[in-house]
């Protein structure tokens, strides 16, 4: 069966550093699609990158980029000069599933704190 | 453009008493999600439906928890003689299948609790 696996319960970090989250996965899929999603404090999941197990780059948007390294079956979330709004539980989550039916199979979250 | 929508935000009940949620997807999403979150937890499948029909409800505890989506749009959840341990969030989610790669779009969610 597919998993994702996320160690890191908390982070705490000083603003405007650098951060990592971990993620590692296990598939037997040839062809699949990883995830990263925040929980802010509200309650509300929001999407924020994806990579896709067949490109080789990995994936950047904004102050979000990844490190996906295939052969370790992982997917780090890099977060660039954080900001105090950062604070939030990430999830890593992976497809599962062929053509339309799929779901997506979820860690159980990384809780990031931002300090001044 | 208007995001999910759920209704309750938040609940208290006794052990045995009932509870319906209600969800509001984004307009045209064909795929409706429903997760338990626990506290702590990352989300777990309850059950997903493509337009009206049920695509996957092995998670659902089929004998308290049900759920229906009759004409492809909003959704119920309910749960019929809740439980301590069914205290969670629960949060619906939707998407509309051809035009991404298994992105989905979360309401705020529903917080449960069973005393």
């Amino acid at each position: 069966a597919q998993k994702v696996t996320q160690t890191q319960t908390s982070i705490s970090v000083v603003e405007k550093t650098t951060v990592t989250m971990d993620c590692v996965y296990e598939t037997r899929d040839s062809s699949y699609f990883l995830f990263w999603y925040k929980q802010t404090a509200s309650g509300e999941i929001v999407f924020l990158i994806r990579q896709d197990s067949y490109k080789k780059e990995n994936a950047t948007v904004g102050h979000y980029s990844l490190n996906f390294q295939k052969p370790k079956s992982s997917i780090g979330l890099i977060i660039t000069a954080t900001q105090i709004e950062d604070s939030a539980v990430y999830f890593c989550a992976m497809r599962e599933g062929r053509g339309s039916n799929y779901q997506l199979i979820w860690g159980s979250g990384t809780k990031l704190i931002i300090k001044p | 453009e208007a995001g999910v929508t759920q209704s309750p935000r938040y609940a208290v009940l006794q052990e045995g008493q009932a509870v319906s949620f209600w969800c509001d997807p984004i307009s045209g999403h064909d795929t409706l999600y429903w997760y338990q979150q626990p506290r702590d937890q990352g989300p777990q499948l309850l059950v997903y439906f493509r337009d009206e029909a049920v695509i996957d409800n092995s998670q659902l505890p089929s004998d308290r928890f049900s759920a229906v989506r009759p004409k492809g749009t909003n959704s119920t959840l309910k749960i019929q003689s809740a439980k301590q341990g069914d205290t969670a969030t629960y949060l619906c989610a939707s998407s509309l299948v051809g035009t991404d790669t298994g992105q989905l779009y979360f309401g705020e969610g529903s917080k449960l609790t069973v005393l």
